[in-house]
């Protein structure tokens, strides 16, 4: 019964650091999604993988990038780490077979990440 | 810009009290609205998908009502209990945003004993 896995649960970086935080799930859902949650806002997507081999730009995707491995993996690189990008972040998947409104996301842990 | 507001941000209510709480979204090209429960430490989990005006769900103590016309929902909790202390999502998707769904900011409430 584990869903969607993240890791890691915790990360501190130096401004110019680079990092991949790992997501995978295990119900065999098509699109997965990577948001951010910064205090006094909602949860804001930066990028998403409809299927298995593509990707496409949410809200915010500036100074990320992502890789959608295989069906399970979807991975979120930042590649030389902002102090901006000190956030708490959240990989959920969705079954989206036919795109309808009934599609409900399913959220990892979180990862809590500090950018010094 | 299509923006999700909820209210009120916070909120603190005693045990066994009823609580209520509100989401606005853009009433045009409603497609459906999510309401998630996060609590501390915790993944965000879906409480209800509504995607009808009118449409009334309901899960234990927690209910929810759906007005498209007038872009609102409002999420009931009644007879709060400590274990109902959480942070209250709401997000609005939009036709043709393929699954996109905006999220406004919570409301967090806090049910003491």
């Amino acid at each position: 019964n584990a869903g969607v896995t993240q890791t890691p649960k915790f990360q501190v970086l130096k401004t110019g650091q680079s990092m991949t935080l790992q997501c995978a799930q295990d119900m065999n859902h098509n699109s997965m999604y990577w948001y951010r949650q910064d205090p006094g806002m909602g949860l804001r997507l930066i990028y998403y993988s409809a299927s298995e081999g593509t990707t496409d730009k949410g809200e915010v995707p500036n100074g990320y990038n992502v890789s959608r491995l295989n069906k399970r993996e979807f991975s979120l690189r930042l590649e030389s780490a902002a102090p901006s990008q000190t956030s708490v972040y959240f990989c959920a998947s969705s079954e989206v077979v036919t795109g309808g409104p009934n599609e409900k996301l399913f959220f990892g842990s979180g990862t809590q990440l500090s950018v010094l | 810009i299509l923006n999700v507001e909820q209210s009120p941000q916070s909120l603190h209510v005693q045990e066994g009290d009823s609580t209520n709480f509100t989401c606005s979204f853009p009433s045009s090209n409603f497609y459906a609205l999510h309401w998630y429960r996060w609590e501390t430490a915790k993944s965000p989990e879906a409480l209800f998908v509504m995607t009808l005006n009118g449409d009334e769900k309901k899960k234990g103590r927690i209910s929810a009502t759906l007005n498209t016309k007038e872009g609102y929902s409002y999420l009931y909790i009644k007879g709060s209990q400590p274990e109902d202390s959480a942070t209250y999502l709401c997000a609005f998707k939009i036709s043709g945003g393929y699954n996109k769904l905006i999220f406004g900011a919570g409301t967090r409430l806090a049910v003491h004993p």
